[in-house]
Formats: structure tokens, C-alpha cells, sequence
């Protein structure tokens, strides 16, 4: 199965301030991937699938990039609501797998 | 707008079996699959397997085959997840999670099982 890492596991940013959270496959997933947020107590919420693609209601500060095995989840700008756990999952083999997530915490 | 209920949180014996049902509605029941995820406390999410309700097919994680049983009864939008020999490490939340998009666009509220003696 294909191993999912994420890094950092937690990351400190200030509001306002620009964050980025990093996803590895352990093989290629061409751009099959998709960011969930998820917040304590509550079932995590889809963000981004594919290059780009967002999710009904998310906003234009959540940006992906990458391809293959080395994916990024950029926030422009990050809002008190943003503060949250990110999970990236691969949809391109079975089964699917998640990564161990990055909690964005204040700084 | 699908929306996923859950049932309620479960208490169980190692060894022992449950099941945990999903009610869906707002949406083609028929039409898309229906996965369950889970969530150990504090850790990342496990996806468990997936059903085809209107074909009645069931896909597994190998990590799970041959302990979690997945069905579907489309007379009444519900998916059902049975999860078998239970261990300690089995307490989670299990989650049923479903959408159009590559994804999970919805998901349930989260059913906590705990498994204790």
C-alpha cells in the first residue's frame, strides 16, 4: 500500500501570517490527492481533490501544488478558523491511505 | 445536501463484535459508494473498506479482511459496519464517509467504540 507522510507533524504560525504543510507518497499518485481539515470533536471536511480543485465553499486562500510523490497545501493567510488538524489522503491505488496529518496551531 | 447519522457509541468486550449502522439521506443512496474511516485516539485516519450499495460489492483494507464485514439495505439508505474479534487497539471513532468527488464530500458524525474489559 502506499505510504503517505506528512510534515510537520505540528506547525506554529501566527494569524494573518502564510502556512505550509507538506504531503510525501511513497510512490506516485499523479494528482490524486486530496486535503481534509478537521477540527476537535468534529469529522474531518474535504478542501482540495486533484491539482486544484476545491471543495463547494472553501476559500481562494487554500491553494495546492505538486504532483507525484511531493504535494503542498499552502494558506495565504491564515484565519483564526484555519487553526486545525490537515490530512492528506491518495485516491490513486487501493486502498486508499491517509497521511498522519499536520496540526496548525497558534503561534 | 447528503447528510450521514450515525449510531450511537458502543462499549465492548475484547473479542466481542459491533456493528455500526450509517443513515443516509438528501441524496442517491444507490449511486455512489460508501466508505468507513477510522480514528484512533489521537491518530491519523484508516480507511476500512467500502460498499457499492446498489450492486451489493464490499471492498477491504487488507489490515481489516477477514474481521470487518460492510453491507448496505437500500429499502431503508443505510450502511451497516461490522467489525469482528475486537481488540483494544480497535477503540476509535469510525466514521461512514461518502461523495461525488474524488474524496469524501460528507461524512457521518463519528461513532465512538470503546473496547474495554
Amino acid at each position: 500500500e502506499i505510504v503517505m507522510t506528512q510534515s510537520p507533524a505540528t506547525l506554529s504560525v501566527s494569524l494573518g501570517e502564510r502556512a505550509t504543510l507538506s504531503c510525501r507518497a511513497s510512490q506516485s499518485v499523479s494528482n490524486n490527492l486530496a486535503w481534509y481539515q478537521q477540527k476537535p470533536g468534529q469529522a474531518p471536511r474535504l478542501l482540495i481533490y486533484g491539482a486544484s480543485s476545491r471543495a463547494t465553499g472553501v476559500p481562494a486562500r487554500f491553494s495546492v501544488s505538486g504532483s507525484g510523490t511531493e504535494f503542498t497545501l499552502t494558506i495565504s493567510s491564515l484565519q483564526s478558523e484555519d487553526f486545525a488538524v490537515y490530512h492528506c489522503q491518495q485516491y490513486n491505488n487501493w486502498p486508499l491511505t491517509f497521511g498522519g496529518g499536520t496540526k496548525v496551531e497558534i503561534k | 445536501q447528503v447528510q450521514l447519522v450515525q449510531s450511537g457509541a458502543e462499549v465492548k468486550k475484547p473479542g466481542s463484535s459491533v456493528k455500526v449502522s450509517c443513515k443516509a439521506s438528501g441524496g442517491t443512496f444507490r449511486s455512489n459508494t460508501i466508505s468507513w474511516v477510522r480514528q484512533a485516539p489521537g491518530q491519523g485516519l484508516e480507511w476500512m473498506g467500502r460498499i457499492f450499495p446498489s450492486l451489493a460489492i464490499a471492498n477491504y483494507a487488507q489490515n481489516f479482511q477477514g474481521r470487518v464485514t460492510i453491507t448496505a439495505d437500500t429499502s431503508t439508505n443505510t450502511a451497516y459496519m461490522e467489525l469482528s474479534s475486537l481488540k483494544f487497539a480497535d477503540t476509535a471513532v469510525y466514521y461512514c464517509a461518502t461523495g461525488s468527488s474524488p474524496g469524501f464530500d460528507y461524512w457521518g458524525q463519528g461513532t465512538l467504540v470503546t473496547v474495554s474489559s
